[in-house]
């Protein structure tokens, strides 16, 4: 089953306005790392997390992992039509000793100029 | 090579044949997954293989598909007697060592259609 949901699947803003993404674990996590993917592209690695509580920015783009490693979430502010494609989450269960990443859903943006 | 490639990039062929994808990851990357990604969807987790444990082959769809990785290099991806469904693009990451906490280098995919 899912291991790592990610809300919402589609985003739809105006070239301004801000965007937030979120995932979710049922299982703590050891580290989470975040994905974007241009319009017929591959994804591209943007940050990890590994910290309870981490908080990293990147421009733009605020990333937060959760105090309990369950959860993440990617903000996105005064998006640019540049920001427009598939973001993913991705986590390593805690304790795992294979190390497998396991791909939320992902959330699909759209930016309105 | 500089990054993950793949080959081919674009493969056609017909309900019942069988097609061979490759992957050519980083060099001394130790760990190589396998995706699927269908037309404006998610990841699918397919196979990954883990320097020179057994592979997690928990992703892999039905018994027409496999995967090896020879050498811990090169890895090919085979689909027998493909099935319309089985059109997607094939993604193939690889890191550096075998632990996810490693960032993941995705190649180029190779879009699969199946007539």
């Amino acid at each position: 089953g899912q291991q790592v949901m990610q809300i919402p699947q589609y985003q739809h803003v105006q070239e301004g306005e801000d965007f937030t993404t979120y995932c979710n674990s049922s299982t703590t996590l050891s580290n989470i790392q975040w994905y974007k993917q241009r319009p017929g592209g591959h994804p591209v690695f943007l940050i990890q997390l590994v910290k309870s509580g981490e908080v990293k920015k990147q421009k733009r783009l605020t990333f937060q992992f959760g105090e309990a490693k369950k959860n993440s979430s990617l903000h996105i502010t005064a998006t640019q039509t540049t920001d427009v494609g598939t973001y993913f989450c991705a986590g390593v269960r805690g304790g795992s000793t294979l190390g497998r990443l396991y791909f939320g859903r992902g959330t699909q943006l759209t930016v309105w100029p | 090579g500089a990054g993950v490639s793949q080959s081919p990039s674009n493969k056609v062929t017909e309900k019942g044949k069988d097609v061979e994808l490759r992957c050519d990851p980083i060099s001394g990357h130790t760990a190589l997954y396998w995706y699927r990604q269908s037309l404006g969807q998610g990841l699918e987790f397919l196979i990954y293989f883990q320097g020179n444990s057994a592979p997690d082959k928990s992703g892999l769809p039905s018994d027409r598909f496999s995967a090896e990785r020879t050498g811990g290099s090169v890895s090919t991806l085979t689909i027998q007697r493909t099935q319309q469904e089985d059109s997607a693009v094939y993604l193939c990451a690889s890191s550096l060592v075998a632990k996810g906490g490693d960032t993941q280098y995705f190649g180029p995919g190779t879009r699969l259609t199946v007539l």
